[in-house]
């Protein structure tokens, strides 16, 4: 069984300062995570995935993650927070073992770009 | 098409009415998913399609809930004799097979209102 804990329904920053969305997630096989944005009425879209290799995974936007198996966390970051970053992010784990369960999602953290 | 299509995007019903909810996924695109997401809940997974076959219907909520898949492609969502705890945005989400690695296709939902 699989699940993800976002810390933080509602994250606020300041515009250019640092955004990060904590992750945690638990997994009885080596896990694939994912983080999705979902902007308003609109569906989710993929900002970056973690499978195999190296552990600090970029994306778009100028986001990035980084897996830490010691820690079980896939935290999101970015260096600099944008107004067109305010959205609901959405952290994801899928068991590489070929579960028939699709992604396990957390239930999100909603980003407020502060002017 | 060029991305996953849902219809109807918006629905209104009353108690008690049956509703269809339909997804459209990418061209070739053999895994197919339901996910629910209501307000502070995240996205709570329904229901997979692997081509035609649903291997695991134990994720949808009641035997209110039905979903199929034709030909491959599209599938549609019913929900039967409607409740007011059914008001939530119905997302679909397609890959090139199972999830694992892949990464999922949002649609950008139907959102169902009961009254």
């Amino acid at each position: 069984a699989q699940s993800v804990t976002q810390l933080g329904s509602h994250v606020s920053v300041s515009e250019g300062a640092l955004v990060l969305l904590r992750c945690n997630y638990s997994s009885s096989v080596p896990p694939y995570l994912f983080w999705y944005v979902q902007y308003p009425n609109q569906g989710l879209q993929l900002l970056l995935k973690y499978t195999t290799g190296a552990t600090l995974v970029k994306g778009i936007n100028g986001f990035e993650a980084e897996f830490k198996k010691s820690e079980t966390s896939f935290h999101l970051t970015k260096p600099s927070a944008h107004m067109s970053d305010a959205a609901e992010y959405f952290c994801a784990v899928s068991d590489s073992g070929g579960g028939a369960d699709g992604l396990t999602f957390g239930k999100g953290t909603h980003l407020i770009i502060q002017p | 098409g060029a991305g996953v299509s849902q219809s109807p995007s918006n629905k209104v019903t009353e108690k008690g009415k049956d509703v269809e909810l339909r997804c459209d996924p990418i061209s070739g695109h053999t895994a197919l998913y339901w996910y629910r997401q209501s307000l502070g809940q995240g996205l709570e997974f329904l229901i997979y399609f692997q081509g035609n076959s649903a291997p695991d219907k134990s994720g949808l909520p009641s035997d209110r809930f039905s979903a199929e898949r034709t030909g491959g492609s599209v599938s549609t969502l019913t929900i039967q004799r409607t409740q007011q705890e059914d008001s939530a945005v119905y997302l679909c989400a397609s890959s090139f097979s199972f999830a694992g690695a892949n990464v999922l296709t949002f649609g950008a939902g139907s959102r169902l209102t009961v009254l």
